[in-house]
């Protein structure tokens, strides 16, 4: 258990549907990231939020959507996906953008099949 | 153009023996490593780091060591155990990077008994 939850852990959805990716962390971080793994590739950052702003988009495309409404709290809004979207979504956390530690803690991961 | 390699998907090493993971960069900017261990169904926590300052920083069975001029650091476990049957991603980082961390493809680690 390192502090960071995911909801939820699996989510099978078709090209038209609309869904969201809930992510909350219980470290009292300042700074929230999330990431896809995809089969045989390695993690790539997609969205850094620091004292809930966004502070990184790594070129993702339009129909992932992040959220942070608060320090503990991050969402992605998935519409309109393509099959190779199909990936693990992994979200985590951090204690401030910019200070000494780099370590990311991260959750368990959803993982998101697009039909 | 992948910026941190880790150029074994796999390893498999005797219960007891050492088990040593290799991890190559490219980018000379990156000044602090990480490695993280995953077991499936689970995100990757935190395992040992070190910062380009150092060439060794060890944590009871887990030591990495830094070849800066190489661009090459390695993860060793020693002695392995069951336990450690995971996959090991190394990460890197710059300060102007502000924490955004580049990972490798991760190596499986297997350890037989």
């Amino acid at each position: 258990e390192t502090g960071v939850t995911q909801t939820p852990r699996h989510l099978v959805m078709g090209m038209t549907n609309k869904k969201s990716l809930k992510c909350e962390q219980h470290l009292g971080h300042n700074a929230m990231y999330w990431y896809k793994q995809s089969a045989k590739k390695p993690l790539e950052l997609m969205f850094v939020y620091s004292l809930e702003e966004r502070v990184e988009n790594n070129s993702v495309p339009s129909r992932f959507s992040p959220e942070c409404p608060n320090s503990s709290h991050l969402f992605l809004h998935l519409h309109t996906l393509q099959p190779e979207d199909s990936a693990l979504y992994l979200c985590a956390s951090s204690p401030i953008l910019g200070g000494s530690s780099y370590e990311q803690y991260f959750g368990p991961g959803t993982r998101l099949t697009v039909t | 153009d992948q910026q941190v390699k880790q150029n074994s998907p796999s390893l498999s090493v005797q219960e007891g023996r050492i088990s040593i993971l290799n991890c190559d960069y490219t980018n000379s900017m990156f000044d602090y490593f990480l490695w993280y261990k995953k077991y499936p169904a689970e995100g990757p926590t935190f395992l040992i780091s070190i910062s380009s300052i150092k060439d060794k920083n060890e944590d009871g069975r887990f030591t990495v060591f830094l070849n800066k001029s190489a661009k090459h650091l390695s993860l060793h476990i020693v002695p392995s155990q069951p336990g450690d049957s995971a996959v090991y991603f190394c990460a890197a980082s710059d300060i102007q990077g502000a924490q955004k961390l580049v990972f490798g493809q991760g190596t499986r680690l297997t350890i037989n008994p």
